[in-house]
């Protein structure tokens, strides 16, 4: 079935420093790939996203990357702040009609220490 | 801005009760989605509603049910309920004309005992 993978499960970082997190999926008609933060107990919060037509997306300190032909992409956030430390998921839209149906990710806990 | 709103924030149930969940979605958002997510969990797709339409079905089990009603809010009706149920529960919304950009509401966290 459809599967999105999620490295790492943690990731620690200093503040100042990049965070990177990689995502893999399985469904070749996957076309939408978001990006939600999470903190503790709180709603999903969309952060970022990418559609299959573009290879590379920014938002101030956040970016993502897609690579169609491998099915993987990527979020990278640099010069971390405290702020930043939450679970981090990526999504990805599972068939072409799916009316946006979303798999994700099993998450990441980034944790940024000053 | 006004975001997705759900109804209850908490809720505790026994087993075999039976419980409702309200999502209103934001304003001009057609679609609605309903996820449940347990300690430490990834969110998992239930089931979707596109114009009071049932949209996609997921891992929901067959004791839930849900639907979407003309104003677009939705409720997921969960009945026999078991331990196992307890969880958070998202709704989320979008808009079918900027396809696919769901925003989640404050999630419903339902406890079994």
């Amino acid at each position: 079935g459809e599967n999105v993978e999620q490295h790492p499960s943690t990731l620690s970082v200093q503040e100042g420093d990049s965070a990177v997190i990689k995502c893999t999926y399985s469904d070749s008609a996957s076309n939408y790939f978001p990006w939600y933060k999470q903190e503790l107990g709180k709603r999903p919060q969309l952060i970022i996203d990418i559609r299959s037509n573009v290879g590379e997306k920014k938002d101030q300190r956040i970016a993502v990357t897609l690579n169609k032909t491998a099915k993987h992409f990527s979020l990278h956030i640099t010069e971390t702040q405290p702020e930043d430390s939450a679970v981090y998921f990526c999504a990805a839209s599972i068939g072409g009609d799916s009316w946006g149906k979303l798999q994700f990710g099993a998450g990441t806990q980034v944790v940024v220490t000053p | 801005a006004a975001g997705v709103i759900q109804s209850p924030r908490h809720l505790i149930k026994e087993k075999r009760e039976t419980a409702t969940l309200k999502c209103y979605p934001i304003p001009r958002h057609d679609t609605v989605y309903w996820y449940q997510q347990g300690p430490g969990q990834d969110p998992q797709f239930l089931i979707s509603f596109y114009e009071k339409m049932q949209s996609d079905k997921g891992s929901i089990p067959d004791r839930f049910s849900a639907q979407q009603f003309s104003d677009y809010h939705s409720e997921l009706n969960m009945s026999s309920l078991e331990l196992g149920d307890s969880a958070l529960y998202f709704c989320a919304s979008s808009s079918s004309g900027i396809s696919y950009e769901q925003y989640f509401g404050p999630g419903t966290r339902l406890t079994v005992t």
